[in-house]
């Protein structure tokens, strides 16, 4: 593993079931994020966490939830999908937390379509 | 509430003009990076500016930010068409409720030969 992956790439997923959306960062970070992309929208800041075992709501932090329990993973969940979910999510770390002063890296990103 | 604008949000330019992509936010900053994305791929960090007069340079592309003015400029010399790209500013401030982050709209630069 060389940077941020996530998985899947892509999913199409029925309204109101569960999904975990996977990320993995092997740049010993402590600080990960999850953004969702929409069209006209830029990018917004769902969850944070600025070290294992913590997390933060962003913007966006509403159907979703978020766990860290390592260093390295920080996985995405939409307990019961709606179609507004429907995005491109990309996951991010930093060596530090925003509050730093140091730039973000962002995985490939995973296109979920919600029907 | 934090509000970040970008301007213009489509360009298209030829090659070896320059040119200057606009970010405007609403509240005071503590930070602004700005990213780069390709269609289909990831964002790529570009700059990240610290204080006010801050300004860096990579290449064809210089960023300045004045906290003053709540504005940041990226600022395209000779444009060349690998510099085709979307290019979003992001404002960062430290809230007690919860670390914010921002994005603009981006901008969609299109370098023609």
């Amino acid at each position: 593993i060389a940077g941020i992956t996530q998985a899947p790439t892509s999913q199409i997923l029925a309204a109101g079931r569960r999904m975990t959306l996977r990320c993995t960062q092997d740049m010993r970070h402590n600080a990960m994020y999850w953004y969702r992309q929409d069209l006209g929208l830029g990018l917004r800041l769902i969850h944070y966490s600025n070290t294992a075992g913590t997390t933060g709501k962003g913007e966006v932090p509403d159907g979703y939830s978020v766990s860290r329990a390592n260093t390295d993973d920080f996985p995405l969940t939409l307990a019961s999908a709606v179609p507004s979910q429907t995005s491109v999510y990309f996951c991010a770390s930093s060596l530090k937390g925003l509050a730093g002063t140091n730039e973000q890296f962002f995985g490939p990103g995973t296109r979920l379509t919600v029907l | 509430e934090l509000k970040v604008e970008q301007n213009p949000l489509f360009l298209s330019m030829q090659e070896g003009k320059n040119y200057t992509i606009y970010c405007n936010y609403s509240t005071t900053s503590d930070r602004l990076y700005w990213y780069r994305q390709d269609p289909g791929k990831s964002l790529e960090s570009l700059f990240v500016l610290l204080s006010n007069g801050a300004v860096k340079q990579e290449g064809r592309l210089m960023a300045s930010l004045d906290t003053k003015a709540r504005l940041s400029t990226l600022h395209i010399t000779a444009a060349v068409h690998d510099l085709s790209a979307t290019y979003f500013c992001a404002v960062f401030r430290m809230k007690t409720s919860y670390d914010k982050v921002i994005f603009g709209p981006g901008t969609s630069l299109s370098v023609i030969p």
